[in-house]
């Protein structure tokens, strides 16, 4: 079965440090995302990537935060100048469709750990 | 704003019983819910979801009820086994807000065996 998956598993950086989180999303899929989960709350959404630009972001991605598509099969978040409270899940995923008609499919996730 | 929430935060339950997850969503204009099963270091994993239009969807082991009346989503699962042990999430979707996933707090879900 098709999967999303995320490098690395665990991050550790200084703060002030530029982090960049990989996924390889599904394969078809055309909808990429990116969510975040503080340890013990619950999942946000960051930013959503469709057709080569972002379609959607939320206040939490402000301009320390980037994402590109570099080829065909990755997709990446870039955080700039990291700062503590960036420690946190990172979550990758992909659909086929609009998420109101198709299901959102998740990667097993990149801690961050920001010292 | 528009949030998703839980209304029980850990459920306990015997093998072989059955759970009821609840959930409570105040954006009356969302289209789309789903619930996700969270295990111990991994992604959300998709269960099971219902579009706006129904009043429920049964999957294997698994039915999701929606009552719009009072904005109430449900997860039920018939004879809990303990690898159904995970955090629950319900998740909804409005496309006036457009595509993204606006997720609950989460339940805990503990099965005794």
């Amino acid at each position: 079965e098709p999967e999303v998956t995320q490098t690395p598993s665990h991050q550790v950086t200084q703060m002030g440090q530029e982090v960049i989180l990989r996924c390889v999303p599904i394969s078809n899929h055309l909808y990429f995302y990116w969510y975040r989960q503080i340890l013990g709350q619950k999942v946000e959404f960051l930013v959503s990537f469709y057709n080569n630009e972002i379609s959607e972001k939320s206040e939490i991605f402000d301009d320390q935060f980037s994402v590109e598509r570099p080829d065909g099969s990755n997709f990446t978040l870039k955080i700039r100048s990291t700062k503590l409270e960036d420690s946190a899940m990172y979550f990758c995923a992909s659909s086929d469709n609009l998420a109101g008609v198709g299901n959102q499919f998740f990667g097993p996730g990149t801690r961050l750990t920001v010292l | 704003g528009e949030s998703v929430g839980l209304h029980l935060p850990t459920l306990s339950v015997q093998e072989g019983d059955n759970s009821i997850i609840n959930c409570a969503y105040s954006n009356s204009a969302s289209d789309y819910f789903i619930w996700y099963k969270q295990e111990s270091g991994k992604g959300p994993q998709f269960i099971i979801d219902i579009r706006s239009n129904m009043d429920k969807r049964q999957g294997q082991r698994v039915t999701v009820l929606l009552n719009k009346t009072v904005k109430h989503l449900s997860l039920q699962i018939a004879a809990t086994q303990p690898g159904d042990s995970a955090v629950y999430f319900c998740a909804e979707i409005s496309m006036e807000y457009g595509n993204k996933l606006v997720f609950g707090a989460g339940t805990i879900l503990r099965v005794k065996s």
